[in-house]
């Protein structure tokens, strides 16, 4: 099966600045979404794109999809120091018949 | 409160001992699935369930099984397990398969012997 895979692996930035991070994937897809995980805890949904659209806001995060790039970001605006975690994304091939494959996730650390 | 919930927590056994981690969700939600995620492997996925009686394959389903009986739960069964299978394991639950938000559990952190 395809799997996202996030780039960078390590993002080390100071409060206030915005992070990106950056998920490829190899095939079609009918959604992206991105989790957070903080230090060995379950998986928080994030936001959730599907293939028809090209951005989603929710709050301080900004997702974009490219299909025809098979790429997607993740932007963290105004990051706070509770923002350190790990952050992956996870695509889905079709309605649900099937699995969701998670990339290796990047880990980003808010410096106060 | 909609949660996903996980038993043990944390459990450690020995090589060949059967054990079996519970999930269960409250949230009448049809699909469910089992993951592990291991350093630098990332999360991957072992069963998933579309519906009561209903169960398949993920990417790694060698050594494990499942089943799904009732709609709220989906446990996992090692029956006998090996030191390969020590990891962190998270059950995850959504509305309706992988077009939907996931809600995943605690985790249960495994170690065999």
């Amino acid at each position: 099966s395809q799997q996202g895979e996030e780039d960078p692996q390590a993002l080390s930035i100071q409060e206030g600045e915005n992070a990106t991070m950056n998920c490829s994937y190899k095939t079609s897809i009918n959604n992206l979404q991105w989790y957070r995980q903080n230090s060995g805890r379950g998986l928080v949904h994030l936001i959730l794109i599907r293939s028809n659209e090209r951005e989603k806001h929710s709050g301080r995060l900004r997702v974009t999809l490219d299909t025809s790039k098979k790429s997607s970001s993740l932007l963290i605006t105004a990051s706070r120091a509770a923002d350190t975690a790990s952050y992956f994304c996870a695509t889905g091939e079709g309605g649900g018949a099937d699995g969701l494959t998670f990339g290796k996730g990047t880990h980003l650390i808010i410096q106060p | 409160e909609a949660q996903v919930t996980q038993n043990p927590r944390y459990l450690i056994t020995v090589t060949g001992k059967k054990l079996t981690v519970t999930c269960s969700q409250n949230m009448n939600h049809e699909y469910m699935s089992w993951y592990r995620q291991d350093p630098g492997l990332g999360l991957r996925q072992i069963y998933y369930s579309m519906n009561v009686e209903v169960t398949d394959k993920g990417d790694v389903p060698e050594g494990y099984k499942v089943s799904r009986k009732e709609k709220r739960n989906f446990p996992l069964i090692l029956e006998s397990p090996s030191p390969n299978q020590t990891s962190l394991y998270f059950c995850a639950s959504s509305l309706g398969g992988t077009a939907h938000e996931q809600f995943f559990g605690p985790g249960t952190r495994l170690t065999v012997l």
